[in-house]
């Protein structure tokens, strides 16, 4: 099955800005999908295919790929961006969806 | 408006059987593609299974052989058969729609606990 690894935590203060990292095997050519966890709720896509925004979602909220790597940046972070990030994609030679094992958000 | 609202959940021993539903409203649910999704307590997101639009099916290894997903397109609903349950299967369990194999899940159930214990 296809792998992605993201870092387990990342910390940052308000105002500054935020790399949430994923990695896997020619991610290029998957479409990476970022989604936003709260506590108790359902999650929440906040990017798809690598760097598209859904309406509603702060333009703070933007993603790119380079290399074997997709990058959720998240500008400016507020207390309220404080949350679990989570990486997928859909890989077609198995047709199994991957997540990635989130990265905890912490805003000092 | 688009909504899941899963049900089912609840405390099974293990090598016992559940089977969780997913309620559609504001879609069809076989014009979609419809995942599963779980959560064991404190830990991440992890894709159970799928159910494509045409009506193939696909699962995590994880669970293959164990846990059926299917539809009723006359209740509009989802469904996710678990047999043989491990205590390993202790999890929220989301359903999830995606309008493609390859595109996000935009939609998303408020989710149901199966609890494996003895």
């Amino acid at each position: 099955s296809y792998v992605l690894t993201q870092p387990a935590s990342l910390s940052v203060a308000p105002g500054k800005t935020a790399s949430l990292t994923c990695g896997g095997n020619n991610i290029g050519n998957k479409g990476v999908h970022w989604y936003q966890q709260k506590p108790g709720r359902a999650p929440v896509v906040v990017i798809y295919y690598d760097t598209d925004r859904p309406s509603g979602v702060p333009e703070r909220f933007s993603g790119s790929i380079s290399g074997n790597t997709a990058t959720l940046t998240i500008s400016r972070v507020e207390a309220v961006d404080e949350a679990d990030y989570y990486c997928q994609v859909w890989d077609g030679a198995t047709d199994q969806v991957a997540f990635g094992g989130g990265t905890k958000l912490t805003v000092l | 408006e688009e909504q899941l609202v899963e049900s089912g959940g609840g405390v099974i021993q293990p090598g016992g059987s559940l089977r969780l539903s997913c309620a559609v409203s504001g879609f069809i649910v076989s014009r979609n593609y419809m995942s599963w999704v779980r959560q064991a307590p404190g830990r991440g997101l992890e894709w159970v299974s799928i159910i494509y639009s045409g009506g193939d099916t696909y699962y995590a290894d994880s669970v293959k052989g164990r846990f059926t997903i299917s539809r009723d397109s006359s209740k509009n609903r989802l469904y996710l058969q678990l047999n043989s349950l491990r205590v390993e299967d202790t999890a929220v369990y989301y359903c999830a729609r995606s309008e493609a194999a390859a595109d996000p899940f935009d939609v998303w159930g408020q989710g149901t606990l199966v609890t494996v214990s003895s």
